[in-house]
């Protein structure tokens, strides 16, 4: 069965300082997905950025940008020119990618972002 | 843009009753699943349901849990007796085709007292 671990709890950042969630997965498999999700207080979850695992190119999305090593398991949310908006819980997640295999989202425990004024 | 749409957004409910939890998918979508967090843990699949049956349950989803999509815009999560642990905030989500990203509901908070 698939894992995701996420080792930080709580992080905090500056506003308009970069700041790095970090993401450790394990799986048997070669295709799959991993995703960060973003949970305001709303506790709405929102989709922030998709890698696929096929893709050797890091996923960027404005100010969000990943660093994929998949041979490390490892994947990383970088968020650069923190805003106060930022501020959340942030999910890792995974989804296999093999016909027939599961379709539901792994999640790690989540990392609580602040964003200091 | 399209959404995922649930109702209630809070719902309160004695132990042992019936509840039903309502989803409309993006309307297009061909997956759906359930997902839920008790408070301070993570999300936790419950759930997938695709060409109107489930392609897959976790160890959650006992007998307590059904789901239906009734009228082919609705999906529906029944829990038959509640118990005071299955007070969480339940999502529903879909997704159009086999490889994309699953789009969320707001979330429904349910308090079992």
């Amino acid at each position: 069965a698939q894992t995701v671990t996420q080792s930080q709890p709580e992080m905090s950042v500056q506003e308009a300082e970069t700041v790095t969630l970090s993401c450790t997965y394990d799986t048997s498999e070669s295709d799959y997905y991993l995703f960060w999700y973003k949970q305001p207080p709303s506790r709405q979850m929102i989709l922030v950025i998709r890698q696929e695992a096929y893709k050797q190119q890091n996923a960027t999305e404005n100010r969000f940008s990943v660093n994929f090593q998949k041979a490390a398991k490892s994947f990383s949310l970088k968020i650069s020119d923190s805003q106060l908006g930022d501020a959340a819980m942030y999910f890792c997640a995974y989804r296999s990618l093999y016909l027939g295999g599961s379709e539901k989202l792994v999640f790690g425990k989540g990392t609580k972002l602040t964003v200091n004024p | 843009e399209p959404e995922v749409t649930q109702t209630p957004s809070h719902q309160v409910t004695q132990m042992g009753q019936e509840v039903i939890l309502r989803c409309v998918p993006i309307s297009n979508h061909l997956y759906f699943y359930w997902y839920r967090q008790i408070l301070g843990q993570k999300v936790e699949f419950l759930v997938s349901f695709y060409n109107n049956e489930i392609s897959e349950k976790s160890e959650i989803f006992d007998d307590q849990f059904s789901v239906e999509r009734p009228d082919g815009s609705n999906f529906t999560l029944k829990i038959r007796s509640t118990k005071l642990e299955d007070s969480a905030m339940y999502f529903c989500a879909s997704k159009g085709g086999y490889a994309t990203e699953a789009f969320f509901g707001q979330g429904t908070r349910l308090t079992v007292v």
